[in-house]
Parts: C-alpha cells; structure tokens; sequence
C-alpha cells in the first residue's frame, strides 16, 4: 500500500510567479485535503477535494485553488505568491466522505520558499 | 487562522521519564486527534478519540477527550530517544458541512536526553 506522495519536495520561487504542487492519495482514499504549515506553527487547513469538486475552503484567498482529478490525485495552484506564502505544504488523504470523521494520512510536504 | 492552545511549546527531559501535554480549545469538537512529525516529514496519526471522556492507549502512549469535548492530552510513558520530535493536537467537528477540516496546536517539541 503506498502512501501519499508529494512533488517537487522543495522549490524556490521569486514574489508575484506561480507555483503549482502536486499530490497522489494514498491508494484507496478518494477524499484529497491541503494544508500550509508555516515556520513553528501548525498545519492549517487550505480546502478538501471530494469528487473532483472543493468541499470546504479555510481562511485563505482565491489565489489559491486547487484540482483534483479522477484518479483522486490533486493539485495546488498559487497565484502572484507573496513573501508569507513560503511554508511547507502538506497534502492529506482520506476516505471519508461528506460525512464522518475523517483520519487523514498526510504526506511529506512540499517546501516553497519565495524570494 | 484558528488553532488550538497546546501546552508545553517544548519539553526536555530524560529518558525514562514520562511526559504529558495538553490541547484545549474554545469550542466543541466530536474527534480529537494526536500526531507527531519528525524533520522532513509529514504528521503521523498517534491516536483517535470519537468519544467524551475516551481514554485510549496505544503502546506507550495514552490519550484522553476530554468530557467538555474542549481538551484532550496525551501522556507518553518511559520515554525512549526515538520518541523525540513534534507532536500535535487537532479537533475535527462532524456534521453540518463542517466534518473535513482539522484544526491543529502549534506542537509540542519533546526532546528526550538518553
């Protein structure tokens, strides 16, 4: 059974590029969530993909936006990244649905940092 | 964003010894969760707590929901070197289109001394 499995695992991008990251579930989880963890703090919550639609979105703007595709595998997309945008980026998968508890297996992250 | 007021920020202690941290919020959670991360990785799920005043172990490690449903903590037993790292609380709410999202402590760093 192979986990979740996150590209690139770091990247270094200049304010106002693009960046998009990469995601494969763990086999067996159709349910794709992402999450940014600043420098000494905890993971917070971006948006959850199930079904290939957003189910869910934290605190954080359109310039962040997501896909998830039919094999359950998803993408980040950040537009015009700004200097609080470097953190790393972890993608978690589950098999829960819009209901439920949801126990997450994360991956090991994608670090960005922007110059 | 919101996160959950975890306690200690860091311990150093001495192998052998147990250890305790806590995870309080103000608002209600149905599931509290427990992970740890170690450099260069992602959280690893410790424990799962569905229930108020669920105690749960798993090894060396014991978790409880608290009754509230507002706290939970973890307690480690003996602790060993490999058992140092970051560890997180996270409350999940199920139901009423809210049951995705987990929402973490800023961790506890446990250093152990062998």
């Amino acid at each position: 059974e192979t986990g979740v499995t996150q590209s690139p695992t770091h990247l270094i991008k200049t304010r106002g590029q693009q960046v998009t990251l990469r995601c494969s579930s763990q086999s067996g989880h159709n349910t794709v969530s992402w999450y940014q963890q600043a420098l000494g703090q905890g993971p917070q919550f971006i948006f959850q993909y199930y079904r290939e639609e957003e189910n869910g979105r934290g605190n954080f703007p359109p310039r962040f936006s997501g896909l998830q595709f039919p094999n359950y595998s998803s993408e980040l997309n950040v537009n015009a990244l700004e200097l609080d945008d470097s953190a790393l980026y972890l993608c978690a998968s589950s098999t829960g649905t819009t209901s439920g508890a949801n126990v997450l297996t994360f991956g090991a992250g994608s670090r960005l940092t922007v110059l | 964003g919101q996160q959950l007021n975890q306690s200690p920020q860091s311990m150093f202690i001495q192998e052998g010894e147990d250890v305790s941290m806590n995870c309080t919020s103000s608002s209600i959670f149905n599931t509290w969760l427990w992970y740890k991360q170690d450099p260069g990785e992602g959280p690893v799920l410790l424990i799962a707590l569905y229930k108020a005043g669920e105690l749960t172990s798993n090894g060396r490690l014991t978790a409880q929901f608290g009754i509230t449903r507002k706290d939970s903590f973890l307690n480690i037993s003996a602790s060993i070197p490999s058992d140092v790292g970051i560890y997180f609380c996270a409350g999940q709410r199920v139901g009423g289109g809210s049951n995705y999202k987990l929402t973490f402590g800023k961790g506890t760093l446990l250093t152990v001394n062998p």
